[in-house]
């Protein structure tokens, strides 16, 4: 089915541990983002790559690195995880110059303990 | 910087009401906006988007418009019904970056 895939779904992790959510999208998007939602709030961006090999940090980067390495997959990676990071993250994708709206993953929901 | 501002935070309306959620943002350069739903625990489902020239976009008992010069969106809801409980957030889409407003929490009463 063509659409945006994250995973994991559920993941808990210790303060310390490292980590990478993936995504993963069909749909030969060129724009692709991640965000973060915790409760009773919007979502707030991480980072964002408007093509392979381009990536730009969003509102709330610290302690978060991703890369683009095709235009499929945009990984999101948790360099030393912290109690603060617990929250759900969405990856989204869209086509090229914002000419179509964003299709959004389902979701993963982490947990730092 | 870009900000996105949902009013109101929340809303109880008994079914059948007619309503209007608003969403206003600071900077006018933007290529879009798009109207999502999120249902608890759920991901986001997207309603309406509507490009920076257009002045409305309409889906069944949906209608959003967009002033840019304004800095002003608003979703109207007709004849609502309990199915429309939930919360609805607006974005606004340029280059890449997106910035999401907080969002509307809607209760339909049956």
């Amino acid at each position: 089915n063509a659409g945006v895939t994250q995973t994991p779904k559920f993941q808990v992790l210790k303060t310390g541990q490292s980590m990478t959510l993936q995504c993963a999208q069909d749909m030969n998007h060129e724009y692709m983002s991640w965000y973060r939602q915790d409760p009773g709030m919007g979502l707030r961006l991480i980072h964002y790559s408007v093509g392979a090999g381009i990536t730009d940090q969003g509102e709330v980067p610290n302690g978060y690195n991703v890369s683009r390495s095709t235009t499929e997959d945009f990984p999101l990676r948790l360099l030393s995880a912290a109690p603060s990071q617990t929250s759900v993250y969405f990856c989204a994708s869209s086509y090229g110059g914002d000419a179509t709206g964003y299709t959004f993953g389902s979701g993963t929901r982490l947990t730092v303990v | 910087k870009q900000e996105v501002t949902q009013i109101p935070a929340a809303l109880s309306v008994p079914e059948g009401e007619n309503l209007v959620l608003n969403c206003s943002f600071t900077d006018s350069a933007i290529y879009n906006l798009q109207w999502f739903r999120q249902d608890p625990g759920k991901g986001l489902t997207s309603l309406l988007l509507i490009q920076s020239s257009q002045r409305e976009q309409t889906s069944g008992r949906l209608n959003a418009s967009l002033d840019k010069s304004s800095g002003r969106s608003t979703l109207y809801i007709a004849a609502s019904q309990p199915g429309d409980s939930a919360t609805y957030l607006c974005a606004v889409h340029n280059a890449g970056k997106s910035t999401f407003g907080d969002g509307t929490t809607l209760t339909v009463k049956p």
